[in-house]
């Protein structure tokens, strides 16, 4: 089964800061990329994903993701943060099966 | 409105009891999972279903069981023979299977359990 590296357990940044979470995974196969959110006393929502195709994925509110198979990496970007975006970020890699990592808190100080 | 409704959003039980936790979705999905969140581990899948009346085990499965006896439910029962209960339960759903056919995953509100 594949495994779920995120980087950053915590991220601290002023609005309009650009950003980067960094996602890698483990998993020799193809896979289907996915990065959730969760803001604070919210459902966990899908932010973007990939399967196929362009590996520059953009998603809702501004973000967008890049897909690079030979670092086994799939970060997510965002050019300005806001305050709104301030929440739990999930990646997740569907290989064999589905793997989710542990999670990066992104707090955006106003 | 089209979702997931997990109850309670809070549950307090004794060490020793055993807790079912509801899961309800309206969205027609054949595919539903727990999941279990702990801070600094994400989310970790206990059970899975793929049609009624067939589930899998997770990734840690033991002490938890399931049941799948309509589409639209899918309770899981936390028992006494689970070590560390105490956590952030999570139900999902998803019109296809997530292993074969690639959709994303669809979450409920998820029900804080605390077991003293």
């Amino acid at each position: 089964a594949q495994s779920v590296s995120q980087h950053n357990h915590h991220v601290i940044l002023s609005e309009a800061a650009s950003l980067e979470l960094g996602c890698n995974y483990s998993y020799g196969g193809t896979v289907n990329l996915f990065w959730y959110v969760q803001y604070p006393g919210q459902h966990l929502q899908l932010l973007l994903k990939y399967f196929s195709g362009d590996p520059l994925v953009k998603g809702i509110k501004g973000f967008e993701a890049e897909f690079i198979k030979s670092k086994f990496s799939f970060n997510l970007r965002k050019p300005s943060v806001q305050w709104s975006d301030t929440a739990e970020y999930f990646c997740a890699v569907r290989g064999n099966d589905m793997r989710f990592g542990a999670g990066t808190r992104l707090t955006v100080k106003p | 409105d089209g979702g997931i409704t997990q109850s309670p959003k809070y549950l307090f039980r004794k060490e020793g009891q055993n807790v079912t936790l509801s899961c309800e979705q309206n969205l027609n999905h054949d595919a539903m999972y727990w999941y279990r969140q702990d801070p600094g581990q994400g989310l970790r899948l206990i059970y899975y279903s793929q049609i009624v009346n067939d589930f899998q085990k997770g990734d840690i499965a033991e002490g938890y069981s399931v049941s799948r006896e309509k589409k639209e439910s899918f309770p899981l029962t936390v028992t006494s023979a689970q070590k560390n209960p105490t956590a952030f339960y999570l139900c999902a759903s998803s019109i296809y299977p997530a292993w074969t056919i690639i959709h994303e995953q669809y979450f409920g509100p998820g029900t804080r359990l605390t077991v003293t």
